[in-house]
């Protein structure tokens, strides 16, 4: 299995830019989680999907931040408009719901710079 | 809600010695226990796990106990090498959800 697979590895963009984060989960895992990297605050969960479905999206900083999973093999973050506090590193993981594990998986990371 | 916390790093040690980095946890029920890595530039890769109290989690040398007695599940190895240096974070899960509540990492910065 190719694990769990994120692009694009880096982004810059220019603050007020539209940018999106894309994430392939390990395929038979049905949970994904998107968290947010940064010396400033570490490891942040924004928000995880079950079988498709947004369960917990309370740590989704502001509206600028947005989240789908059309499908079970594919998700997107998305911020509109970027600003340069989004600057960190975003990883996806996903994990099989089997039940007293809850191990999960993690991409490599998207490295968001935004000027 | 479950918490977490984990020994505040940087860590540093010569090649050789021995580690521990301490964590203890808040949990409602007795959630399964786990140890990640992230080495520089990478994300984080599971260590090793623990799923029950008294269960010893145990991978490249690195151990962990889950004491349910004492709500911690310390990481330990013998004699750590230059290749450990990296961050550790201790995540217990949740018998509720399905969320791992990360600590705040401790980084080991190991020296020849």
């Amino acid at each position: 299995d190719a694990g769990v697979i994120q692009s694009p590895r880096h982004e810059v963009t220019e603050m007020g830019q539209e940018v999106t984060l894309r994430c392939k989960p390990i395929s038979g895992h049905n949970s994904l989680f998107w968290y947010r990297q940064t010396m400033m605050r570490g490891l942040e969960l924004l928000i995880y999907f079950n079988n498709n479905v947004p369960i917990d999206d309370s740590g989704m900083p502001e509206d600028r931040f947005s989240a789908k999973m059309p499908n079970a093999s594919f998700s997107t973050l998305k911020i509109q408009p970027s600003e340069p506090r989004d600057s960190a590193v975003y990883f996806c993981a996903s994990d099989s719901r089997v039940r007293g594990s809850n191990e999960q998986f993690f991409g490599p990371g998207t490295r968001l710079t935004v000027l | 809600g479950n918490s977490v916390t984990q020994m505040e790093g940087p860590v540093t040690l010569s090649e050789e010695a021995f580690l521990t980095i301490n964590c203890t946890y808040t949990a409602t029920g007795y959630p399964s226990l786990f140890w990640y890595v992230q080495y520089p530039g990478e994300g984080l890769q599971l260590l090793l796990k623990a799923t029950k109290a008294d269960d010893k989690g145990s991978n490249k040398g690195f151990e962990a106990t889950y004491r349910k007695e004492t709500t911690s599940f310390h990481l330990e190895k013998g004699s750590v090498q230059v290749s450990d240096s990296a961050v550790y974070f201790c995540a217990p899960g949740s018998e509720e959800t399905d969320k791992l509540i990360f600590g705040t990492g401790t980084r080991l910065q190991v020296f020849p």
